[in-house]
């Protein structure tokens, strides 16, 4: 049964320093994994998509790797901002419709 | 491009009470589609999917039920709310070609 964990649950940062998000899984055999970004009370937006066959997708000041065979990814935010302070969960799927959650990483940039 | 609308937002209603929460995609066509339920420091809980008009697969046995009358509507429902129905809905839609997910805005149900 996969499991998604994601370490750690809260981080506080000052305004300006680059950040490391992580996300772990146990069955390495995915097809997608997937970050999003939630704020207070609101749904969740799709950030980065990184397919089986992808290392890396980028976006702006965001970047996520992907390691199938440890099982892990990473969301690195460059140069943070009080405006990325939200929560970051990270998901993955087999294919089989069904993704599977982190709990997620409550950020609070502080300006 | 393609969106999703997510309503009501708010509902607050009491024990024994029917449920009814709405969620259309516009902008694409036979779009994979989903319930998620997120309570209070919990992950997210997939409820129901659906791949077409009128096919529903349900994930957790509970008193909720889904049905998908439409190729871009997708219904939530209940006969009689428990309290321990209370929590943060969201529906979400999946592109065919690349399996990326999209979430509309959610509606925060209180069964009191």
């Amino acid at each position: 049964k996969q499991e998604v964990t994601q370490i750690p649950a809260a981080l506080s940062v000052p305004e300006g320093e680059n950040l490391v998000l992580n996300c772990s899984f146990t069955d390495s055999a995915i097809y997608n994994l997937q970050w999003f970004r939630q704020d207070p009370g609101k749904g969740l937006t799709s950030l980065l998509l990184i397919q089986s066959s992808q290392r890396e997708q980028t976006s702006g000041r965001l970047n996520a790797s992907l390691d199938k065979s440890s099982g892990r990814s990473t969301l690195y935010i460059a140069a943070s901002q009080p405006g990325d302070s939200a929560t970051y969960l990270c998901a993955v799927t087999s294919g089989t419709y069904k993704y599977i959650f982190g709990t997620g990483t409550r950020l609070k940039v502080l300006a | 491009s393609q969106t999703i609308h997510q309503w009501p937002a708010t509902l607050v209603q009491p024990v024994g009470s029917p449920l009814s929460l709405e969620c259309t995609v516009e902008g694409t066509s036979n779009p994979n589609l989903y319930w998620y339920r997120q309570a209070a420091g919990r992950g997210l809980q997939l409820l129901f999917y659906s791949v077409g008009i009128g096919q529903i697969s349900s994930e957790v046995p509970q008193n909720l039920s889904a049905s998908r009358p439409q190729d871009r509507q997708f219904i939530l429902s209940s006969k009689k709310l428990l309290l321990s129905d209370s929590g943060f809905y969201l529906c979400a839609w999946e592109t065919g070609f690349t399996g990326e997910l999209f979430f509309g805005e959610g509606s925060r149900l209180t069964v009191l």
